[in-house]
């Protein structure tokens, strides 16, 4: 048990639709990180939160996007889905942005049909 | 640019018998190395870490590895696996300075452990 939570678990889109994904950080920690995870790869760097300010991005379209919130909670946006999104999406916290104590949630699985 | 490698795709073992889980990095600055263990739709746990100090890092389940900063290495071991072990293993690094604090992942070793 983490602490990291994320919502929803699992859910379907069709090609061209947007979706947003949901993390709960653990208590105390103020930096936030999302992950792609293909199937049968390792996770991908999408982006980082802290503070509520993005503070590194991956190698991935503008049409990811993010939000932190005061709270520490962030959300993940993607527009315009594509078949390729289809994949395990990972939250990630830990305190400060050098934290080294990383913990991840159980992830979303999106599928886009 | 940082870059994890994890020799082998799949290991199978024997129940009892050493685990070996292979990682080599590059990094272009000193790296904190990381071991995640995933299973079966589950997200990563954290098995353990390594920062700075002490090169050999004890983790959870019984686990340890070890930094060779002149292999560029991080090789996971186990004594003595258990069944309860079968899962996928990941290797990441991160860079000690900078401000992007991404991990970088290999793409998984898939341990399975035969009775």
């Amino acid at each position: 048990e983490t602490g990291v939570t994320q919502s929803p678990t699992h859910l379907i889109k069709t090609r061209g639709q947007q979706v947003t994904l949901r993390c709960s950080s653990q208590s105390g920690h103020n930096t936030v990180s999302w992950y792609q995870q293909a199937l049968g790869q390792g996770p991908q760097f999408i982006f980082q939160y802290y503070r509520e300010e993005e503070n590194g991005r991956g190698n991935f379209p503008p049409r990811f996007s993010g939000l932190q919130f005061p709270n520490y909670s962030s959300e993940l946006n993607v527009n315009a889905l594509e078949l390729d999104d289809s994949a395990l999406y990972l939250c990630a916290s830990s305190l400060g942005q050098g934290g080294n104590t990383i913990y991840f949630g159980e992830g979303s699985w999106l599928t886009v049909v | 640019a940082q870059s994890v490698t994890q020799l082998g795709s799949h290991v199978s073992v024997s129940e009892g018998a050493l685990v070996l889980l292979r990682c080599n990095y590059s990094s272009s600055v000193p790296p904190y190395l990381f071991w995640y263990v995933q299973y079966p739709n589950q997200g990563l746990q954290l098995l353990l870490k390594y920062t700075t100090g002490a090169t050999l890092v004890k983790g959870i389940n019984g686990f340890e590895a070890e930094f060779k900063k002149s292999e560029t290495s991080f090789h996971l071991t186990k004594p003595s696996a258990h069944m309860s072990d079968a899962a996928e293993y990941f290797c990441a690094v991160r860079y000690s300075g900078g401000s992007n604090y991404k991990l970088t992942f290999g793409k998984g070793t898939l341990l399975t452990v035969n009775p």
